[in-house]
């Protein structure tokens, strides 16, 4: 059974805190992605990574950044967390090989992040 | 920059079929269009995946016409655990992981 974990569940920060969200993976998959979900605007990336150390920004990069040490984690940071930065935060995974292969992705279960 | 369009909502009874349409322009012409669900407080989960004409699993179907301007979702007999938000996911850019997920269609079964 594939497992993706995210570091919380629940988070509540201050503005101008840096966060860190965490995601962890067991099935060794090259590809792993951030999205951000809100309500009417559906899932949007923020981040994936295709290898250790790389990276390529996705639709709303803004704001964020992400690392990449070792191929079963990606973290997803707010350098300086924002009110509009409150969200459902979901990491997932893919099988590497040629992009236009399956997109077949797993999902952790979300962080719920507030900013106050 | 590829769009999608789906219904926002939709209601259904127990055991009826379920038609959901996803409309997207500006797609990649050998990439899949692929279809996921989510439940409350949990991750989008995949469902189903295709280039063209029509894909059958053991849970859903999956009709593409041959413009690949659109596509439909075909879930048989739905029960109430089918309630749930309906994604389709398109490729911006061929070659590439840059996904374009929908708003979604929530779904609600009635018994």
């Amino acid at each position: 059974d594939v497992k993706v974990t995210q570091s919380s569940r629940y988070l509540v920060k201050r503005t101008g805190e840096k966060v860190f969200l965490e995601c962890v993976q067991d099935m060794d998959h090259e590809n792993m992605f951030w999205y951000r979900q809100d309500p009417g605007l559906g899932l949007r990336l923020i981040y994936f990574s295709y290898d250790v150390k790389m990276k390529e920004k996705g639709d709303i990069p803004e704001g964020y950044s992400v690392s990449r040490e070792k191929k079963e984690r990606f973290s997803l940071i707010l350098e300086s967390a924002s009110t509009n930065q409150t969200s459902m935060y979901l990491c997932a995974i893919q099988r590497g090989g040629a992009a236009g292969n399956s997109y077949e992705q797993y999902f952790g279960p979300g962080t719920r992040l507030t900013v106050t | 920059l590829a769009k999608t369009t789906q219904p926002i909502s939709m209601d259904s009874y127990e055991g009826q079929e379920v038609n959901i349409t996803c409309s997207h322009n500006n797609i990649a012409t050998n990439d899949y269009i692929t279809w996921y669900q989510q439940f409350p407080s949990q991750g989008p989960r995949f469902i189903i995946q295709g280039y063209k004409t029509k894909v059958t699993n053991e849970v859903a179907s999956l009709f593409i016409p041959a413009d690949r301007k659109s596509s439909t979702l075909s879930l048989p007999r739905v029960s109430l655990s089918d309630t749930a938000v309906y994604y389709c996911l398109v490729v911006d850019q061929p070659g590439t992981y840059k996904y374009i997920f929908g708003t979604g269609t929530r779904l609600k079964v009635l018994a």
